[in-house]
């Protein structure tokens, strides 16, 4: 089994670029795709990157997905940093059928 | 329009069987590729995926919890029921099921979530 390792939180002021990096314990990022999912307090998760780096049909380009071999982690960035932007970001890939979450990013927008 | 549902009971005893059901519309699960998910998040914490059901019946259960779990489907009533045996309090949670894309690994539509108390 692996594990996905996200740091607690993370902030930035609105119009400032923030991101969020997601660390995998065992076996390689590329080998499998990153998800990423936004959750807003009372509500339920919604994907906003799917296969390390696409975007769902209604998510701003602002928004984007990467992944690095070198430290083996993927990234969510964030640009032009809005208030609606506060919420609790989750990674999450799988490996020989187990899905995996990372433990969550608080964004707090300043 | 893709949509999910989840119900079930609201508490539950320690030591007893929590049955959960998935009520979902606009997809079929006899469609090839697609899944649908359960997932559970403890109040304040993080996500946890439980077990997925795909269109071929085959199953996958997350490794710490795989002997306590079942997941099943009944496609004439558009439904997937989870089943976890002798809950203990730190099962406590919102439970959500949600729809895995044939064409991705993502898990694409969510349901609202429904929160199950483990307390005597």
């Amino acid at each position: 089994n692996f594990m996905l390792t996200q740091p607690h939180s993370v902030s930035g002021s609105p119009g400032k670029t923030v991101t969020i990096s997601c660390t995998r314990s065992s076996g390689s990022i590329g080998s499998h795709p990153v998800q990423w999912y936004q959750q807003r307090p009372g509500s339920a998760p919604t994907a906003i990157i799917y296969e390390d780096n696409l975007r769902p049909s209604g998510v701003p380009d602002r928004v984007s997905g990467s992944i690095d071999s070198s430290s083996n982690s993927a990234s969510l960035t964030i640009s032009g940093l809005k208030t609606e932007d506060e919420a609790d970001y989750y990674c999450q890939s799988y490996d020989t059928s187990n899905w995996v979450f990372g433990g969550g990013t608080k964004l707090t927008v300043l | 329009q893709i949509t999910l549902t989840e119900s079930g009971p609201t508490l539950v005893k320690p030591t007893q069987t929590l049955t959960l059901t998935c009520t979902f519309s606009g997809f079929s699960l006899n469609s090839s590729g697609v899944g649908v998910t359960w997932i559970r998040q403890p109040p304040g914490k993080a996500l946890e995926w439980l077990a997925l059901i795909y269109w071929d019946d085959d199953k996958r259960y997350s490794p710490s919890l795989k002997n306590r779990l079942t997941i099943r489907k009944d496609t004439s009533k558009n439904q997937v029921v989870l089943t976890v045996t002798n809950v203990e309090p730190v099962d406590t949670a919102t439970y959500y099921c949600a729809h895995r894309a044939a064409w991705s690994t993502v898990f694409d539509y969510w349901g609202q979530g429904t929160l199950v108390t483990v307390s005597s």
